[in-house]
């Protein structure tokens, strides 16, 4: 079975610093997509950022950025200028190629921006 | 606007219950997911629906039951059969099932469950 694991369950950062968050996955399938879900205290997750695995790019969102690194099965998430608003839960999340596959959440970490 | 609505935001059941939470889309999406969230545990899937009338169950079906009889509304049922219902519990939805953005979920705000 799939697993994603996020091994970092609190972190902060300066306001307008930079910072990563970690995410690991394990599977031997080839074909999958990759996900960054943000939980902001007000509790709604919206999503991120995603990335096709068979795509070598890094997907970028404006400040948010990833470090797809497919043979060691890594997945990062790059936050630049950090903004108080970005604090929040953030999800990392796996999703096997296929008609009716589920997502797979990691247990999530807390973001903390300092002023 | 389009997008998903979950009531009650609050609910408190007393033991030997059940409870229906609702979870309403206007997002025209096929797919409609219900979790659980618990403090350290991440989301965890209980049922999901990828079309009208069918459902699967999910990796914590266990005391729970849902229906699919609109493609809007697929409401969820916490049973006296669930031993800890106490949680955070999220209804999400999905435009496309196939492809990448079958992983896209838009979520609702979420119903806290309360046991007392």
């Amino acid at each position: 079975a799939q697993t994603v694991t996020q091994s970092q369950p609190e972190m902060s950062v300066q306001e307008a610093e930079t910072v990563t968050l970690s995410c690991t996955y394990d599977t031997s399938e080839s074909d999958y997509y990759l996900f960054w879900y943000k939980q902001p205290p007000s509790r709604q997750m919206i999503l991120v950022i995603r990335q096709e695995a068979y795509k070598q790019q890094n997907a970028t969102e404006n400040r948010f950025s990833v470090n797809f690194q497919k043979a060691a099965k890594s997945f990062s998430l790059k936050i630049s200028d950090s903004q108080l608003g970005d604090a929040a839960m953030y999800f990392c999340a796996y999703r096997r190629q296929g008609g009716s596959e589920k997502l797979v959440f990691g247990k999530g970490m807390k973001l903390t921006v300092n002023p | 606007d389009g997008g998903i609505t979950q009531s009650p935001k609050y609910l408190f059941r007393k033991e030997g219950q059940n409870v229906t939470l609702s979870c309403e889309q206007n997002l025209n999406h096929d797919a409609m997911y219900w979790y659980r969230q618990d403090p350290g545990q991440g989301l965890r899937l209980i049922y999901y629906s990828q079309i009208v009338n069918d459902f699967q169950k999910g990796d914590i079906a266990e005391g729970y039951s849902v229906s699919r009889e609109k493609k809007e509304s697929f409401p969820l049922t916490v049973t006296s059969a669930q031993k800890n219902p106490t949680a955070f519990y999220l209804c999400a939805s999905s435009i496309d099932r196939f492809g990448p953005r079958g992983g896209e979920l838009f979520f609702g705000e979420g119903s806290r469950l309360t046991v007392l």
